[in-house]
């Protein structure tokens, strides 16, 4: 059955300190995937997405992925983190245009000041 | 201008009442959704359409029941709510299917007392 894991439920980090969010997989093909980001009270916005070519792939306010086939991971990252990061994240996979998109459970980044 | 919206942001009722909530996307998408966000943050799908027609149904009970009056409207009318219809609610569109980034709205909070 097609699946999405993200392992870390919560994930605290100093602001300033880099960042990783892990996220593994299981499909069948090659996947599109992606990372979104909901603040409080909001709905989900994208910060990137990968669906073929180059598997380090840029996304919104310094983030970036990199996909990797033989570990079935797109873990997100950034450098550098910001207070108005802190929020949940959440990695999700769609394999055609006549599948769904799933999701992840998500990962609550908390920023240290 | 916003581009996928959902009314109302709050729905608070009762057991056995029924309620509506819609949602509407300026975007030109053809693909619209409806997610369920548990308390756990948990996102599952419920609906997708596709230009008016009804392409995923999630072993949702039938007192959801979706209307897509045309591609760019997707109702979700709730029959005799319960306790455990409580959560937020989210619309969502894309292009097309599995493969195309999702737009999100800002979520309905449902509370059933």
């Amino acid at each position: 059955a097609q699946s999405v894991t993200q392992p870390d439920i919560h994930i605290t980090v100093s602001e300033g300190a880099s960042l990783e969010l892990r996220c593994n997989y299981s499909y069948g093909a090659t996947p599109y995937l992606f990372w979104y980001v909901q603040s409080p009270g909001q709905g989900l916005q994208l910060l990137l997405k990968y669906f073929s070519g180059d598997t380090l792939v840029q996304g919104i306010k310094g983030f970036e992925a990199e996909f990797k086939r033989s570990q079935s991971s797109f873990n997100l990252r950034k450098p550098s983190v910001h207070w108005s990061d802190a929020a949940e994240y959440f990695c999700a996979v769609g394999q055609n245009r006549d599948d769904k998109i799933i999701f992840g459970k998500g990962t609550r980044l908390h920023i240290l000041p | 201008d916003t581009a996928v919206s959902q009314t109302p942001k709050y729905l608070v009722t009762q057991m056995g009442n029924d309620k509506s909530i819609k949602c509407e996307q300026n975007l030109g998408h053809d693909t619209m959704y409806w997610y369920k966000q548990d308390s756990k943050k948990f996102l599952k799908i419920m609906f997708s359409y596709n230009n008016k027609e009804l392409i995923i149904n999630e072993t949702v009970p039938n007192r959801f029941s979706p209307k897509s009056p045309d591609k760019a409207h997707l109702n979700l009318h709730i029959n005799s709510l319960e306790l455990g219809d409580s959560a937020v609610y989210f619309c969502a569109s894309s292009r097309q299917g599995g493969d195309s980034p999702l737009h999100f709205g800002n979520g309905t909070r449902l509370t059933v007392t």
